[in-house]
C-alpha cells in the first residue's frame, strides 16, 4: 500500500489520555515517526521509531506500532497539545516517504 | 544552535523560474540528508524528495519527478530546490527537513518558504 491513514479529527478533555492513530501495510516493516504542527508554523518531531523522543519533547508523548497501525499516544493532554499531527514512514519499497493526511487534535 | 534557515516568501509569475534554499548551521551538513516538504494551503504535508549532501544522491518523489530539481553547494552548507517553470499550483509553503543518517524521522526543520504563483 502506497498510503497511511489517520483519522481528520479527535478531540480530548483537558487532561485525559488520547490516541491518534495511523494505519497502513507499510508500518508492518517501518516504524512511523510523528510530527505536531500548530498554526503558521513548521512541523516538529515528537516520537519516532519505538518509542523515542527527542529532547525537549514532554513524556506525555509516546508512539507505539502493532501489526499494521502506529499510534500516538497523548496522557494528560494539555492545552499548548491542541495542534496538527501527522505521521510519516516510508512506503513498503523502502524509497518512498509517505505523510499520512493529519489529524487535528482539539483539547476540550 | 543546530538548525536550518530558509529563505525568504517569494512571488512569481507562471512560467518563471525560482531557486529556494536551506541552510545548515551548527552541525555536519554533509553528516544528513536533506528532505524536502510541500505544504499547500490549507492542506497536510507531502513528501518532495531527498538529497544526500555528501555526494549529491537524491530520490524524489513520483509526484514530483521532473517539475523540481534538487542540488546541494555543500561549501556553503546550503541545499536548494530549483522550478523551471512554475505553474499556480505549485502555491504553497516549502520546508527542509534534516534527517540523520541513523534515525528514521526528519528531527530538524527549516522556518518554511512561501512560494505564491500568481499571475
Amino acid at each position: 500500500s502506497s498510503e497511511l491513514t489517520q483519522d481528520p479529527a479527535v478531540s480530548v478533555a483537558l487532561g485525559q489520555t488520547v490516541r491518534i492513530t495511523c494505519q497502513g501495510d507499510s508500518l508492518r516493516i517501518y516504524y512511523a515517526s510523528w510530527y505536531q504542527q500548530k498554526p503558521g508554523q513548521a512541523p516538529v518531531l515528537v516520537t519516532y521509531d519505538k518509542n523515542y523522543r527527542p529532547s525537549g519533547i514532554p513524556d506525555r508523548f509516546s508512539g507505539s506500532t502493532s501489526e499494521n497501525t502506529a499510534s500516538l499516544t497523548i496522557t494528560g493532554a494539555q492545552a499548548e497539545d491542541e495542534a496538527d499531527y501527522y505521521c510519516c514512514a516510508r512506503d513498503s519499497s523502502g524509497d518512498q516517504l509517505l505523510f499520512g493526511r493529519g489529524t487535528k487534535l482539539t483539547v476540550l | 544552535e543546530v538548525q536550518l534557515v530558509q529563505s525568504g516568501a517569494e512571488v512569481k509569475k507562471p512560467g518563471e523560474s525560482l531557486r529556494i534554499s536551506c541552510k545548515g548551521s551548527g552541525y555536519n551538513f554533509i553528516s544528513h540528508w536533506i528532505y524536502w516538504v510541500r505544504q499547500l494551503p490549507g492542506k497536510g504535508l507531502e513528501w518532495m524528495g531527498r538529497i544526500d549532501p555528501s555526494d549529491s544522491y537524491t530520490n524524489y518523489s513520483p509526484s514530483f519527478q521532473g517539475h523540481v530539481t534538487l542540488s546541494v553547494d555543500k561549501s556553503i552548507s546550503t541545499a536548494f530546490v530549483q522550478w523551471s517553470s512554475l505553474k499556480a499550483s505549485d502555491t504553497a509553503i516549502y520546508y527542509c527537513a534534516r534527517r540523520p543518517r541513523d534515525w528514521d524521522a526528519l528531527d530538524i526543520w527549516g522556518q518554511g518558504t512561501m512560494v505564491t504563483v500568481s499571475s
